[in-house]
Order: C-alpha cells, then sequence, then structure tokens
C-alpha cells in the first residue's frame, strides 16, 4: 500500500479483555515503531523494531503489552487483560531505515477500555 | 529528567507574527533532530528535520539547533491560522538503544 495501514481504527472494549492492533508498515521500510498517546498528550515510546535486530521493548509498560512483527513486515501490538488506564491512540511508524529518516505514521488505533 | 521537553502551550500568536517554539533534550550524543505537526484528530507529520549547529530554513520554517545547549527550536514566520496545531519535537536517543523519542508537544494557536 502507498501508507502505513493500521487495523482496526476504533476498538471498544470490556476491562480484562485482550486486545491485538495490527500494522502493516510502507512496503520496504525496515524500522517500525509503536506509540501510544493519551488525550491531549504527547507520544510515548512502546517498541521499535529494527531489521533482524532484537525489538527495543523498553517503552512497554507492563509485561501485559507485548509486540511481534513478522517476517519484517506487518506487526501485532497484544495488550492482555486490558485496563481503562490503557485507553488511548496507538500509533505505528515506519521509516526506511534508522534514526535519521522520516517517520511515517499511520492513522493510529482508538482504544477505549470501558 | 524527561528525555525531550517542552512548554505545553497554549501559545497564542497573533496572525502574521513569528511563532517561536522551544525543545530541550537531555542525551548529548543525540545526533537527528525533529519536528512534527499534528493536527487534532489527525497524525503527526514531519515539517522538519536538522542535524547539524545553526539554522536550516524551509520557506517559513527555520529549526535552530544548539547541541552544546542541548536546544532545539522552530520558528514560524508570516504565521498562518492554519498552523494552528500541535508541534511535537523529536530526537534520538542513544539510552538503552538509538530510537526516535517525543516531547509532550507545544499547542499553537495563530490569532485570525
Amino acid at each position: 500500500g502507498a501508507g502505513v495501514s493500521q487495523s482496526p481504527s476504533n476498538k471498544v472494549t470490556e476491562k480484562g479483555k485482550d486486545v491485538e492492533l495490527r500494522c502493516d508498515p510502507i512496503s520496504g521500510h525496515t524500522a517500525l515503531y509503536w506509540y501510544r498517546q493519551s488525550l491531549g498528550q504527547g507520544l510515548e515510546f512502546l517498541i521499535y523494531f529494527q531489521g533482524n535486530s532484537a525489538p527495543d521493548k523498553s517503552g512497554l509498560p507492563s509485561d501485559r503489552f507485548s509486540a511481534e512483527r513478522t517476517g519484517g513486515s506487518v506487526s501485532t501490538l497484544t495488550i492482555q487483560r486490558t485496563q481503562q488506564e490503557d485507553s488511548a491512540v496507538y500509533l505505528c511508524a515506519s521509516s526506511l531505515k534508522a534514526l535519521s529518516e522520516k517517520l511515517f505514521f499511520g492513522s493510529g488505533t482508538q482504544l477505549s477500555v470501558l | 529528567q524527561k528525555e525531550v521537553e517542552q512548554n505545553s502551550g497554549p501559545l497564542s500568536v497573533p496572525e502574521g507574527a513569528i511563532a517561536s517554539l522551544n525543545c530541550t533534550y537531555s542525551d548529548r550524543v543525540s545526533q537527528s533532530f525533529f519536528w512534527y505537526r499534528q493536527y487534532s484528530g489527525k497524525s503527526p507529520e514531519l515539517i522538519m528535520s536538522i542535524y547539524s549547529n545553526g539554522d536550516k530554513e524551509d520557506g517559513r520554517f527555520t529549526a535552530q539547533l544548539n547541541k552544546a545547549s542541548q536546544y532545539v527550536s522552530l520558528l514560524i514566520r508570516d504565521s498562518q491560522p492554519s498552523d494552528s496545531a500541535t508541534y511535537l519535537c523529536a530526537v534520538n536517543t542513544m539510552n538503552r538503544d538509538d530510537k526516535i523519542i517525543f516531547g509532550k508537544g507545544t499547542r499553537l494557536h495563530i490569532l485570525p
């Protein structure tokens, strides 16, 4: 596709349920980031994938959060046993290579935990 | 100390004036610096990148970098109502691993 695609665009779930958020980066982009943005706040770093290297998971807020990237392309962010404080917009971004390149953002997934 | 700090604003600037947005960062070895603009309900989009000390101009936008002071700024000349948005400063940080970290953003409001 032409841009970074995220699905679903909106997700409403009940507290305690598991959710999976998907990100399809731009073809050929080796770097992929997940960020979280709460209402009126900045982007909170969650996890970073670069090529075949081990991901940088230092931003994941708890062990309920995990992410994987299959075949260096599609990434899935999983939140287990969701809590109300997990409600936020989850943004995925990709770039052609690390660091010095422009990040292209998807439209995000608005997660609401009731 | 937060890794990337910005004044959250809102910063109100009359139309046609210069808007000045500031950012400080904590990692002395950072090499890449970015300004992203985010309209309400939309995703961030890159407007400027800067890698060396000094000024970089692109149209009405000028990015300024001072690595000794660990300070990055964005100037918007001839501010327009369409410039009203949140401006996010982003920096690569070598803390643990090399990655892009964002500040909380400054809300800019251009007064018509």
